[in-house]
C-alpha cells in the first residue's frame, strides 16, 4: 500500500520562508513530485525529485531523502500569490503498467498574510 | 500551446441522473488520466489511458462509471446513475510518455449531485 503525510495547514507572512514536509510509504518508488493548486484551479506541477538532495527552481526548492522516505518543499520570499494548496505525490511502481500509479497527499493549505 | 481542456466547468444534476464529462488533452500527450478530487483532499486516480488502452482502471467504480478514449485523443467519463457521494471535482490530466512525472491538469468539472 501507500500513504503520504503532510501538514494540513501552514501560515506565513509575505517575504518569509516556509517548508512543507511530506513523509511517504509506498511499494516501489520512482520519486517525489509537488503540485500547487489555487482555489478552483487546476493542479500545476512544481517539481520532481528522483534522487536524494535539493532541487532549486527560482523561489521554490524541493528536497528528497529516499532513506528517510521524506521530502519537503521550500518556498522563499513568499508572496500573496503563493497562497494555495500544495500536494506531494509519489508513484507506486507496483500498479498498472510500467508507469505505476501516482498517489497524491491530502494537501497543505498555505496562507500568506501581508 | 493549448492546455488540457475540460467541459463542462460546472454541472448540477439530481441523483439517479446520468452525467458526462469531456476532456481534450494536450496535443501529442499519449497518456490521459481521470482523477476525482473531493473537497479538502488530493486527487485520486479513476483511470489512466496510454493511447486508447485503459491500463489502470482498478479504482473506477465500474457499476456506474464508464470511460472511453476513442482514437487515443479526446476522452469522455460518464456516470450513470449519479449518487449523492459522486459530488466532487473531476479532473482530467495528460502527460507525454517520456515525462510522466509532469502531469498537466485541466481546470476540472465541478459536479454537484442533489
Amino acid at each position: 500500500g501507500q500513504s503520504l503525510e503532510q501538514p494540513s495547514e501552514v501560515t506565513a507572512v509575505e517575504g518569509a520562508i516556509v517548508q512543507i514536509n511530506c513523509t511517504y510509504q509506498t511499494s516501489g518508488f520512482y520519486g517525489l513530485s509537488w503540485y500547487q493548486q489555487h482555489d478552483g484551479g487546476a493542479p500545476t506541477f512544481l517539481s520532481y525529485n528522483a534522487l536524494d538532495g535539493l532541487e532549486e527552481t527560482g523561489r521554490f526548492s524541493s528536497f528528497l531523502s529516499r532513506s528517510d522516505s521524506y521530502g519537503y518543499l521550500l518556498l522563499q520570499e513568499l508572496q500573496m500569490k503563493d497562497s494555495a494548496s500544495y500536494f506531494c505525490a509519489v508513484r507506486d511502481t507496483s500498479r498498472g503498467s510500467t508507469l505505476g500509479r501516482l498517489y497524491f497527499g491530502r494537501g497543505t493549505q498555505l496562507t500568506v498574510w501581508p | 500551446e493549448a492546455g488540457v481542456v475540460q467541459s463542462p466547468r460546472y454541472k448540477i444534476i439530481e441523483k439517479k441522473q446520468p452525467v458526462a464529462f469531456w476532456c481534450n488533452p494536450i496535443s501529442g500527450h499519449n497518456t490521459l488520466y481521470w482523477y476525482r478530487q473531493n473537497l479538502g483532499q488530493g486527487p485520486e486516480l479513476l483511470i489512466r489511458y496510454e493511447n486508447e488502452e485503459a491500463v489502470d482502471d482498478s479504482q473506477l467504480p465500474k457499476d456506474r462509471f464508464s470511460a472511453e478514449r476513442l482514437k487515443g485523443v479526446d476522452s469522455t467519463l460518464k456516470i450513470q446513475p449519479a449518487e449523492l457521494g459522486d459530488s466532487a471535482v473531476y479532473l482530467c490530466a495528460s502527460s507525454f510518455y517520456g515525462n510522466n512525472e509532469k502531469l498537466f491538469f485541466g481546470s476540472g468539472t465541478q459536479l454537484s449531485v442533489l
